[in-house]
């Protein structure tokens, strides 16, 4: 009954890696979602795509790319990862009207 | 000021009370969530409004779409309910979320 798919719960990675992040979707959905979650500083939006092959950024996008070749995937790209990337990475979708539906969100750590 | 406000930060209560979270908003929205996410843990959807009040169990959650306003209760609360709740709201088309409330329950 999964809806939302994230393809790791939990990564580590080095410095300087480029690191593919990826959320997969069943539902068809229009909107897919990109967001960190900090301590003290909750959950905020990297980038977001309302459709396949656009994009749009969010409230902290420096450090991050993304890609939507397909309506069901969405992939947060990590050119050359950083320790201060290390975070909790969420990924959402959604329908033009409503109806998010939350992956389980992924633990990476950049050493 | 942010688009969504939650309170309290941070909650503790002894087991078996009866908890409040709040969730207010500023923006129009067309729905309404309820997270949990336990300490190292992912991120679980506990409900989703758009109007009115649901239940599931131990937790109800109630909108009023007028005051832009939102709660999430435990009845009986547990040691396992200690967790961070977090509200997020469906905007147009972004999905906005509060900063979470820390709850710790003791036995």
């Amino acid at each position: 009954d999964v809806k939302v798919t994230q393809s790791s719960r939990y990564l580590v990675k080095r410095t300087g890696e480029k690191v593919f992040l990826e959320c997969v979707q069943d539902m068809d959905h229009e909107n897919m979602f990109w967001y960190r979650q900090d301590p003290g500083l909750g959950l905020r939006l990297i980038y977001f795509s309302y459709d396949v092959k656009m994009k749009e950024k969010g409230d902290i996008p420096e450090g991050y790319s993304v890609s939507r070749e397909k309506k069901e995937r969405f992939s947060l790209i990590l050119e050359s990862a950083s320790t201060n990337q290390t975070s909790m990475y969420l990924c959402a979708s959604s329908r033009q009207v409503g109806e998010a539906f939350f992956g389980q969100g992924t633990r990476l750590t950049v050493v | 000021k942010n688009e969504v406000e939650q309170s309290p930060q941070n909650l503790t209560a002894q087991e078996g009370e009866f908890i409040t979270i709040n969730c207010s908003y500023s923006v129009g929205i067309s729905a309404l969530h309820w997270l949990q996410q336990h300490p190292g843990g992912g991120i679980v959807s506990l409900f989703m409004l758009s109007s009115g009040k649901k239940k599931h169990g131990r937790l109800i959650a109630t909108i009023n779409i007028q005051e832009k306003h939102s709660s999430l209760h435990i009845t009986a609360s547990h040691p396992r309910d200690s967790a961070v709740y977090i509200c997020a709201v469906e905007g147009v088309p972004k999905l906005i979320f509060g900063t979470g409330t820390r709850l710790q329950v003791f036995p």
